[in-house]
């Protein structure tokens, strides 16, 4: 049974930092691109970046990029997302998910979304 | 990239279909067929409900079905059930390594 499991809850103080985790069971870790999406409370999902476990190949939105730090480790088939200075903007829910990425003719697609983590809710309040 | 267009809300009584449309552009929904629908019950996580369009995860009903016209996905969900009470999002692939959702649409089952 494919399982992606995140780390818990934290509340951290603005300016800090702060790394969670995502880790995969059940499947062939670095064979699957892992995605992180952010939800805002109230508001809808949005997509922050990928990852290829395999290679570290890492994307990001233009939206977030150089906020935060998308890593992985093969080795114990475990993804993070990690922030050098917190803001309290970046309260929200964090969710990790398998993402399936479909390559032809040296063009790749992103397909969709097949697993998600239980998500991590960061509170950023001083 | 632009956030794909939803309705915020939709409802419909036990037994009716309701239909949840998500209008992007041709650089994304119109342009690829990797348009995927998640449903989120309130404090749990997303789960995929239809993907590549059309197609349905094994464990979905098939009540649930999925179209595309254009830069227009929807999501008809026949028979409706007190159980489809959630939030139902949209993606698409955009481009360029780009994934990009829509807003959202809160489905009340009257």
């Amino acid at each position: 049974e494919v399982q992606l499991v995140q780390s818990g809850a934290e509340v951290k103080k603005p300016g800090e930092s702060l790394k969670i985790s995502c880790k995969g069971s059940g499947y062939s870790f670095p064979t699957y691109w892992i995605a992180w999406v952010r939800q805002m409370p109230g508001k809808g999902l949005e997509w922050m970046g990928l990852i290829s476990p395999g290679d570290s190949d890492t994307r990001y939105s233009p939206s977030v990029q150089g906020q935060v730090t998308i890593s992985a480790d093969k080795s114990i088939n475990t993804a993070y997302l990690q922030w050098g200075s917190l803001k309290a903007s970046d309260t929200a829910m964090y969710y990790c998910a398998r993402l399936l990425r479909y390559c032809s003719g040296g063009t790749c697609y992103l397909k969709q979304i097949d697993y998600w983590g239980q998500g991590t809710l960061v509170t950023v309040s001083s | 990239q632009s956030a794909l267009t939803q309705p915020p809300s939709a409802s419909g009584s036990p037994g009716q279909s309701v239909t949840i449309s998500c209008t992007g552009t041709s650089s994304d929904v119109g342009g690829y067929n990797y348009v995927s629908w998640y449903q989120q019950h309130p404090g749990k996580a997303p789960k995929v409900m239809i993907y590549e369009v059309i197609k349905r995860p094994s464990g979905v009903p098939d009540r649930f079905s999925g179209s595309k016209s254009g830069n227009t996905a929807s999501l008809t969900v026949s028979g409706l059930q007190a159980e489809d009470e959630a939030d139902y999002y949209c993606s698409s692939y955009g481009g360029n390594n780009n994934l990009v959702f829509g807003g959202g649409t809160k489905l009340t089952v009257l």
